[in-house]
């Protein structure tokens, strides 16, 4: 059972657009939710993360909208850059619990 | 600061043979973990450590063994290699406390023949 959903799988954006990619979760029993981004032959590295009390975290061209109703969230990279390509991963976890629920990941291109 | 160093950083192995990887951080992190990553299958948890002494199993535990042999190390076992375990393999720490983030290694490539 998927209890992060994220979409799309991948993405193709051309440069200075805006890239959005999506999760949804199920359980609202979730109050941390951190991206992390993954260059090619690395491994996964936090982003930037948020906290159900803030609808929006903005760090540099990165924001986190956060639904709490919708139960959705969401990465918006504001004038996407090529070196943005990377695949991301959307996680959730529970207060107390150090095991994260991870997305299935989005591959972004951003196309000079 | 090294973080957490993976080692080897690509290994060929044939069905049947086994292998240890080798997990090492430096973070002073109580928590340690072992996933997989395959293509559109995210990141699979396969065994974590919450602290020195203890282990636990994650989503997809079988046909894999762990150690954690102290606080900076977290080896992961595959007894008798198969092709379905070709993946890339992640260790990952984290610090005690609500909600911390995970620092990942950088990865093994593993390919099962």
């Amino acid at each position: 059972q998927q209890q992060v959903k994220q979409s799309p799988q991948s993405l193709i954006v051309q440069k200075g657009g805006i890239s959005i990619i999506n999760c949804a979760y199920e359980n609202t029993a979730f109050d941390y939710f951190p991206w992390y981004q993954q260059f090619p032959g690395k491994g996964p590295a936090l982003l930037i993360a948020i906290r159900p009390d803030v609808s929006e975290k903005k760090e540099g061209r990165f924001t986190i909208s956060f639904n709490k109703s919708a139960k959705q969230f969401s990465l918006h990279i504001m004038d996407s850059q090529p070196g943005d390509s990377a695949t991301y991963f959307c996680a959730a976890s529970i207060r107390g619990s150090y095991i994260p629920t991870f997305g299935r990941g989005t591959s972004l291109i951003v196309h000079p | 600061n090294a973080g957490v160093t993976q080692t080897p950083k690509f290994q060929v192995l044939k069905t049947g043979q086994s292998m240890t990887l080798q997990c090492a951080q430096d973070m002073n992190h109580n928590s340690m973990y072992w996933y997989r990553q395959d293509p559109g299958m995210g990141l699979r948890l396969i065994y974590y450590s919450a602290s020195e002494g203890t282990t636990d199993k994650g989503e997809v535990p079988n046909g894999y063994n762990v150690s954690r042999l102290n606080k900076r190390e977290f080896s992961l076992r595959l007894e008798s290699a198969a092709p379905s375990q070709t993946s890339v393999y992640f260790c990952a720490s984290s610090p005690t406390g609500d909600n911390q983030p995970q620092h990942f290694g950088d990865g093994t490539r593993l390919s099962i023949l």
